[in-house]
């Protein structure tokens, strides 16, 4: 069972906007540690979508954000395109065990 | 450029060892901490283990503590874990990560392509 908490998918159609929310802890999100969000496309290694809760990596287009709040963060994305179509993971920070931790993972389906 | 390519994967026992590698270019090694990140088939991503840049510091999931190791040699650019009394449930793509630390965490802004390791008798 993974820490973060995460839908296990999402749908909408093309142009259309999603949210992935992501639940953790009072040891981890609570504790006012960053969320960072990861996209992995079917067959393909997971890449980072938006980091420190809110900033996209060179490259990532501005169709994707990233809020957090409390002990939840959402991932969001407007103007669905076809090739949106992936896993999407959600990952903080645990002092406790000082290492990270993921959520289970959200599998966006664009209709 | 920044290149991650993991290798030593493979078919092995339970109870059996296996050590993985991780061979970096297009950034200085020496200056950041790596991780082991493992993807269970059809399951999603468990980070596995960190160590710092030097190696003077190395943390574990609990569910790998005592069995795994990880370790780095600088000078070769590489990143391993050596992998003792595997169980059926190691059994999963292994991914070294480059870490970048943050304020308030970390997070893993490069990944090598991955090696399965798969544990069955």
């Amino acid at each position: 069972q993974s820490v973060l908490t995460q839908p296990p998918s999402v749908s909408g159609a093309p142009g259309q906007r999603v949210a992935i929310s992501c639940t953790g802890s009072s040891s981890d999100i609570g504790a006012g540690f960053d969320v960072h969000w990861y996209q992995q496309l079917p067959g393909a290694t997971p890449k980072l979508l938006i980091y420190a809760n809110s900033n996209r990596p060179s490259g990532v287009p501005d169709r994707f954000s990233g809020s957090r709040s409390g002990t939840s963060a959402s991932l969001a994305i407007t103007g669905l395109q076809a090739e949106d179509e992936a896993d999407y993971y959600c990952q903080s920070y645990d002092n406790s065990l000082s290492g990270s931790v993921f959520g289970g993972g959200t599998k966006l389906t664009v209709l | 450029e920044v290149h991650l390519v993991e290798s030593g994967g493979g078919l092995v026992q339970p109870g059996g060892s296996l050590r993985l590698s991780c061979s970096v270019s297009g950034f200085i090694f020496s200056s950041y901490w790596m991780s082991w990140v493992r993807q269970a088939p059809g399951k999603g991503l468990e980070w596995v283990a960190n160590i710092r840049e030097d190696g003077s510091e190395k943390y574990y999931v609990d569910s790998v503590k005592g069995r795994f190791t990880i370790s780095r040699d600088n000078a070769k650019n590489s990143l391993y874990v050596q992998m003792n009394s595997l169980r059926v449930e190691d059994t999963a793509v292994y991914y070294c990560a480059r870490v970048f630390w943050t304020a308030a965490g970390l997070y893993f802004d490069y990944w090598g392509q991955g090696t399965l390791v798969t544990v069955s008798s």
